[in-house]
Order: structure tokens, then sequence, then C-alpha cells
């Protein structure tokens, strides 16, 4: 079956501009995450979505990050009034139902964010 | 929370070698470690895990071993080949999310 796809793929933008990534997760899973990569780093989490509950925002950076999850299915983060610190690698994974974060993760292959 | 650690950040080794990447964690209720695989420029993609309740675990030239009272978790990558050079990162679970390590860049020389 399909893979989780994200989109766009690039994007470049100027700063201060609003930006939305989209996210469409594995059918059937129904946990989704984000997280950041920085160029030559680590995965940084940002923000995770579990069926029906609260989502956990504990690794948003900052207010001007948010996210939502509709129907269950397709997640958008936004970021507002984009900084150049922004710019980054912005991934998205699904699971299957693991209320403890102990099911695999698959990514997608990322939106590449860019902030001139 | 949890916080993991990764060394070595850069590893080279000659094709047919073994490769060794390890890991510790500090949060004890960390039930899942996965690792992951990724090529420049590509997803991170899930090449094995291992859950607690084993100490280890195979698959053909790759292996995980954990030690949960000294809270480390380690990959071992047996007659490598060119086509393992990537960065590999670890993860453990924690409160639903995975926190990952720093990663390791792998280069196998031909």
């Amino acid at each position: 079956g399909a893979g989780v796809s994200q989109s766009p793929s690039n994007k470049v933008t100027e700063k201060g501009k609003d930006v939305e990534l989209r996210c469409d997760p594995i059918s059937g899973h129904t946990a989704l995450y984000w997280y950041r990569q920085s160029l030559g780093q680590g995965l940084e989490f940002l923000i995770y979505f579990q069926g029906n509950s609260a989502p956990d925002k504990s690794g948003l950076p900052s207010d001007r990050f948010s996210a939502e999850r509709t129907g269950g299915s397709v997640s958008t983060l936004t970021i507002q009034r984009t900084q150049q610190e922004d710019s980054a690698v912005y991934l998205c994974a699904s699971s299957i139902q693991g209320a403890s974060g102990n099911q695999p993760q698959h990514f997608g292959d990322g939106t590449r964010l860019s902030i001139l | 929370g949890e916080n993991v650690e990764q060394h070595p950040s850069t590893l080279s080794v000659q094709e047919g070698d073994s490769a060794v990447i390890k890991c510790t964690y500090s949060d004890s209720a960390s039930n899942y470690f996965p690792w992951y695989k990724q090529e420049l420029g590509k997803r991170p993609q899930l090449i094995i895990d291992i859950r607690s309740n084993v100490g280890e675990k195979k698959d053909q030239r790759i292996a995980v071993t954990l030690n949960k009272t000294a809270k480390h978790f380690s990959l071992h990558i047996t007659e490598t080949q060119p086509e393992d050079s990537a960065v590999y990162f670890c993860a453990a679970n924690q409160g639903g999310k995975l926190i990952f390590g720093q990663g390791t860049e792998l280069s196998v020389k031909p």
C-alpha cells in the first residue's frame, strides 16, 4: 500500500510569511508524528496525535507553530511569521495505535523548508 | 525527560569489517528501541527494533543488543558493504513519542 505522503516536497518562502505543510499517513494508522531535522542534525520531536486523544504538543518550539489533524487522517503543520531558523526538513511519520510510542514509525520523504 | 546519547558521531570501516554504534538512554520506563538508516536526501527507514523483553535481535547482517540495567543498546553490522554507508539513528520511546540520538555517519570504504 501507499506510504506516508508529504507535500510540498520543497517550499521556499520569505521571512515573515506563513507556511502550511501537509501529511497524509498510511491508511489505518491512528498515530501521526511531526519531527524537524536541521541540516546534519538528528530528528527533533514536534508534536504527535493519537486517535481522538489530545495531541502532545510538548516539542513545539514556539507559539508560531501549530498543527491539526482533521478526521483522524490528514495533518497540517502551520508555521506563522516564519524565521530563518525555521529552515529545516519537516518529517511526518505514522504508526498503528500505540499509546506509549512502542510501535514502528514509518516516515514520509519530508518537506524541505527554506526561509529567505 | 528522556535523553538519548549516540556514539560515535562518525565511523569509517573497510568493506567486510564490522561496525558497532552505541546508544544510552536515561528513562527507565522506555521499552522500545528502533534503529533507522537515512541515506543522503532520503527518508529515515526502520532497519531493526528491539523491545525491552528481549536482550538481542538479529536480522541477517544486522543485530541489536539491549542492556536494560545499564540503559544502553547497540547496533552491530557485520560484513559491511558500501551500500551500508548512511547516517544511522537510534531512538527510545517516551510518553508516546520517540527521542532520537544525534546520529552516526557510517562510511564503508571499498
